[in-house]
């Protein structure tokens, strides 16, 4: 079936520090994909998305992009700040669902950012 | 706008008991679901509704029933609860195809 792998945390940095989590998934047919985080204490937010292949996401300095060749959705932010620390989930889509939005999510990974 | 509304926040239960999860969504959105979220395994699908009056399974329905009140309002309920339904819950809801929109929560603990 489909699924989401991405990478063990927890991941530290330094503030201004480059992000890299990377993200892999194995799908039949084309989802989109996503990517979740979660604050300490909360809810899921939606960070950003992507549809089709090539997509680009982006929202608040963070990036992804779609790369079927790859089967691949890493997010990336140029210069991570204290306030980014949280976990964020790669999430997909089954699509077979119809008019719903089933995610199927990866095991979230930990992002601490450092002062 | 309050979005997803989960209640209650927090709450313990003893083996064998009883309890109804609440959610209530106010952005007009057919889809709801319920996920569970336990440490080092993401979220997992328990149920979903697509629209009012219709609901199916998810990748881990066992121990759970749900109810589609109306279309704000989708409801788990666990009959006779385990420990190994400690975990928090979160619901969410969608427009047709659009990203889910989650809850804040529920954290259950059953000793």
């Amino acid at each position: 079936g489909d699924s989401v792998t991405q990478m063990e945390g927890p991941v530290t940095l330094s503030e201004e520090a480059f992000l890299t989590i990377n993200c892999t998934y194995t799908a039949t047919g084309y989802p989109s994909l996503f990517w979740y985080v979660q604050y300490p204490g909360e809810g899921l937010q939606l960070l950003l998305k992507a549809t089709k292949a090539d997509d680009k996401g982006s929202n608040k300095g963070f990036e992804a992009t779609y790369r079927k060749e790859t089967t691949s959705f890493h997010l990336e932010k140029g210069s991570v700040q204290v306030s980014d620390s949280a976990v964020y989930f790669c999430a997909l889509s089954d699509r077979r669902g119809g008019a719903t939005n089933k995610l199927i999510f990866g095991t979230g990974t930990l992002l601490a950012v450092q002062p | 706008n309050a979005g997803v509304t989960q209640t209650p926040k927090f709450q313990v239960l003893k083996t064998g008991q009883s309890m109804t999860l609440q959610c209530a969504q106010d952005m007009n959105h057919n889809s709801m679901y319920w996920y569970r979220q336990d440490p080092g395994m993401g979220l997992r699908l328990i149920y979903y509704s697509a629209s009012e009056g219709t609901t199916d399974k998810g990748e881990v329905p066992n121990g759970y029933n749900v109810s589609r009140l109306n279309k704000r309002e989708f409801s788990l309920r666990l009959e006779s609860a385990a420990p190994s339904q400690t975990s928090v819950y979160f619901c969410a809801s969608s427009e047709a195809g659009g990203s889910p929109r989650f809850g804040s929560g529920t954290r259950l603990t059953v000793v």
